[in-house]
């Protein structure tokens, strides 16, 4: 079955510590995306990729890093800078604008 | 830059009456538009599409979509809402062309009362 993976489902991290979340796709596509969602905020894009490595800075950036080393795989590090994790994130693929597929999200938790 | 613009946070309607939701974007070129549903806790689901041609848009569950180009919109329809349909939709924006900067409105959340 084809789809988009995110791991783990749920996640705590103490502060200062730098955590990944996994994105894995088998769909083919080029385009990678992930998001942060927060309550009356809707989706708000952190980082992009286009192709194998190549991303671009989304709208809420800063705290967070990525890696595109290969097209299936597209990691997510929330790093100690980022004062407010909590929150839910959603990674998402696409191939030609046709339309943006989803993974099912993690749920970071600063404990 | 680029932007969507969805007026309404909390739309409440009782079953079996219609639905409009309200989804407006700034952009220079034609973008491609999207409107997609969440279930709490759970992923995006993609309701419907434009990206040419005839700007009236059927998708999935019974549901509609008019894209007007002089008004910069693209707003969701549904004739008779079920219970079912509560969930937040959003609306969202790629340019059509050059890099995928897929981009979303806040969402509407919708409550259907019995």
């Amino acid at each position: 079955d084809g789809g988009i993976t995110q791991s783990p489902k749920y996640l705590f991290r103490k502060e200062g510590q730098n955590v990944t979340l996994s994105c894995e796709q088998n769909l083919n596509h080029d385009a990678m995306y992930w998001y942060r969602q927060d309550p009356g905020q809707g989706l708000r894009l952190i980082y992009y990729s286009q192709i194998v490595n190549d991303f671009q800075k989304g709208d809420i950036a800063e705290g967070y890093s990525v890696s595109r080393e290969k097209k299936e795989s597209f990691p997510l590090t929330v790093t100690s800078a980022q004062k407010n994790p909590t929150a839910f994130y959603l990674c998402a693929s696409m191939t030609g604008n046709t339309e943006a597929f989803f993974g099912q999200g993690t749920r970071l938790t600063v404990v | 830059a680029q932007s969507v613009t969805q007026p309404d946070i909390h739309i409440t309607v009782s079953e079996g009456a219609s639905l409009e939701l309200r989804c407006n974007y700034s952009y220079g070129a034609t973008p491609y538009l999207f409107w997609y549903v969440q279930s709490p806790g759970q992923g995006l689901q993609l309701l419907l599409k434009y990206f040419s041609g005839d700007t009236l848009v059927q998708g999935i569950k019974g549901f509609e979509a008019e894209f007007k180009r002089s008004q910069s919109s693209f707003n969701l329809r549904k004739p008779s809402v079920h219970w079912s349909d509560a969930a937040e939709y959003f609306c969202a924006v790629v340019r059509s062309g050059g890099y995928n900067k897929l981009i979303f409105g806040a969402g509407t959340r919708l409550a259907v009362h019995p």
